[in-house]
């Protein structure tokens, strides 16, 4: 069964740091584009961060750009998100999810597999 | 970056058709895609590439295009399809999501 479980999240001042992680499970991590969503309280979808197969192109929302960082280590079939210089309007539900390329050369353009999510509130 | 909107909110009866638009602000069109999501659960693709349904996914979801508008549609709609719906689209910078549709079920 394909699986995405994620961890890391909690309670964080403002200012500070949290690393989140999401475990693969049931499909060959290493061959597929990983993407992190995030959903702040009663709001909306919000992609954050992309990532290739190898960890070597990634892309950004413009609100997270130079604060947050994706990254994965395909031999724990893991992938992170490290953010810094958290905000309140950081606070969200923080989805990790599969992602699907349509073709090898363009980035991944969309999700067909979710896990639960992890929660990070940014407060003092 | 370009925007997809998407109205608030849409109601049927169960049985009826339900139409859930999306427009994209800016050419060129890349494909469209859609989420559900039910409360407290993770989003659930059941349409990608604008048409395409994903297995599992119940015949009733259908996906159209024409011009910068996308259209969800479930036909014959059931009480288990009350939720939110997102469409969302990517361009070489990044991934965008509508503000989502909610689906009410009379």
């Amino acid at each position: 069964e394909v699986q995405l479980v994620e961890s890391g999240g909690g309670l964080v001042q403002p200012g500070g740091s949290l690393r989140l992680s999401c475990a693969a499970s049931g499909f060959t991590f290493s061959s597929y584009w990983m993407h992190w969503v995030r959903q702040a309280p009663g709001k909306g979808l919000v992609w954050v961060s992309r990532i290739n197969s190898d960890g070597s192109s990634t892309s950004y929302a413009d609100s997270v750009k130079g604060r947050f960082t994706i990254s994965r280590d395909n031999a724990k079939n893991t992938l992170y998100l490290q953010m810094n210089s958290l905000r309140a309007e950081d606070t969200a539900v923080y989805y990790c999810a599969r992602g699907r390329a349509l073709t090898v050369v363009t980035p991944s353009p969309y999700m067909d597999v979710w896990g639960k999510g992890t929660t990070v509130t940014v407060s003092s | 970056s370009y925007e997809l909107t998407q109205p608030p909110s849409v109601s049927v009866s169960p049985g009826q058709t339900a139409r859930i638009t999306c427009s994209a602000d800016a050419l060129p069109k890349q494909y469209a895609y859609w989420y559900q999501q039910k409360p407290g659960q993770a989003p659930v693709l059941v349409i990608y590439k604008d048409s395409e349904r994903p297995s599992g996914i119940p015949e009733r979801f259908s996906g159209s295009s024409s011009g910068t508008t996308v259209t969800l549609t479930i036909s014959g709609v059931q009480a288990e399809d009350e939720a939110d719906y997102y469409c969302q689209s990517a361009d070489s910078s990044g991934v965008v999501f509508g503000g989502g549709t909610k689906l009410t079920v009379l």
